[in-house]
């Protein structure tokens, strides 16, 4: 069936430091790609999408690249920030329209 | 432009109580509406969704029950909580028929004691 692995977390970085958090799925078809982000206490936020082979998503420094060959949805970010201490979800379209959410991947960035 | 809408923010109920929870969403119209259930430190679980009104479909077997009465509304209940009702619960919805995003609301934490 349709499923997501994410890297496990959590992940800490320095600020400013180089962010990649893996993403690879399992998916019926052709799906569409997405990240999610989580504040503390909050819902979930789209942060960016892609929606065929080779598209670039890209949102607030933020970008995924969709790798049709590889299955796969890095989401990259060259310099983090304290304000992108979160949870991130990479979400790839399933059948009837559903997404299918990894476990999510904890991000803490450090002063 | 769209607003989602969930309340009541946090619930503390005891074992056996009965619960409500209701999600609205304002600026569109026949949304496919979605619940979710997080548990602390673990992914999303999807409980319920229907495309529209009177129309649940269950992902999960479980002591919770969803429904529709309007386009907008979508209500999750319980006649008996179980200890293990408790997590985060989140309502999203997104445009019927379009692309695949869904957007979600601010959720309700519901402790169960």
């Amino acid at each position: 069936g349709d499923s997501v692995t994410q890297m496990e977390g959590p992940v800490t970085l320095s600020e400013e430091a180089f962010l990649t958090i893996n993403c690879t799925y399992t998916a019926t078809g052709y799906p569409s790609l997405f990240w999610y982000v989580q504040y503390p206490g909050e819902g979930l936020q789209l942060l960016l999408k892609a929606t065929k082979a080779d598209d670039k998503g890209s949102n607030k420094g933020f970008e995924a690249t969709y790798r049709k060959e590889t299955t796969s949805f890095h989401l990259e970010k060259g310099s983090v920030q304290v304000s992108d201490s979160a949870v991130y979800f990479c979400a790839p379209s399933g059948q009837g329209g559903k997404l299918i959410f990894g476990q999510g991947t904890e991000l803490s960035v450090k002063p | 432009s769209q607003t989602i809408h969930q309340w009541p923010a946090t619930l503390v109920q005891p074992v056996g109580s009965p619960l409500s929870l209701e999600c609205t969403v304002e600026g569109t119209s026949n949304p496919n509406l979605y619940w979710y259930r997080q548990a602390a430190g673990r992914g999303l679980q999807l409980l319920f969704y229907s495309v529209g009104i009177g129309q649940i479909s269950s992902e999960v077997p479980q002591n919770l029950s969803a429904s529709r009465p309007q386009d907008r509304q979508f209500i999750l209940s319980s006649k008996k909580l179980l200890l293990s009702d408790s997590g985060f619960y989140l309502c999203a919805w997104r445009t019927s028929g379009a692309g695949y995003e869904q957007y979600f609301g601010p959720g309700t934490r519901l402790t169960v004691t």
